[in-house]
């Protein structure tokens, strides 16, 4: 079944440590995105790819880092995680128009002790 | 990025009942698409209904309805008979044609009392 998967669902980690949040899509989309949510509040777009090579900022800043490297994969790395980054990632992707909204990820929480 | 407004932060609906959630948002776009989201507690985001800014009709999928006014920059979202099942939170979005980013609103959400 075609969707988007997110792992791990969830995550405590130390200060300081790097970290690298996957996620993956079998729906050939074009389009990936990683939103982040803090607890009963809004989704804020952080990164957002539309193809192989190609990745922006989003309107939130984030020190955290994008890469995409192959259609399906989307991988959101900290360097050197911070208490600051405790939040809720979500990831998605839509197909080339987007016409229809997005297909999300079940998300990864993200503690940093 | 576009600014979508959601009033309510919680609204509790006995079950079979029907509660309507309000969205505005704020645009100079004519054309854009509208959505509401549906995220269960700890579970994935799914698209409700969507509405394209074009179209006069309002959207409709089985329980859910929408009040689309374009002039007054208002989506609100009606859920009709609700159901246990639809407790959680529900986001309003706004998407500008041919930009593909889509802009949340802060969520209500909802309680169904059995």
């Amino acid at each position: 079944e075609a969707d988007i998967y997110q792992t791990p669902r969830y995550l405590v980690i130390g200060t300081g440590k790097k970290i690298t949040l996957e996620c993956s899509q079998t729906m050939g989309h074009d389009k990936m995105y990683w939103y982040q949510q803090d607890p009963g509040m809004e989704l804020h777009l952080i990164h957002y790819s539309y193809g192989v090579n190609s990745t922006e900022k989003g309107d939130l800043s984030s020190e955290s880092t994008v890469s995409r490297i192959r259609t399906e994969h989307f991988p959101l790395t900290l360097e050197s995680a911070r208490p600051s980054h405790t939040s809720q990632y979500l990831c998605a992707s839509s197909d080339m128009m987007a016409l229809y909204g997005y297909t999300f990820g079940s998300g990864t929480r993200l503690t940093v002790v | 990025a576009q600014t979508v407004t959601q009033s309510q932060p919680e609204m509790s609906v006995q079950e079979a009942e029907t509660v309507t959630l309000s969205c505005t948002y704020d645009t100079s776009e004519n054309n854009y698409y509208l959505f509401w989201y549906k995220q269960p507690p700890s579970r994935q985001m799914i698209l409700v209904i969507r509405q394209e800014a074009y179209k006069q009709q309002n959207a409709t999928e089985n329980r859910f309805s929408v009040n689309f006014q374009k002039a007054a920059k208002s989506f609100s979202l009606k859920i009709s008979d609700s159901q246990l099942g639809d407790t959680a939170m529900y986001f309003c979005a706004f998407m500008k044609q041919d930009d593909y980013k889509l802009s949340f609103g802060a969520g209500t959400t909802v309680t169904v009392r059995a």
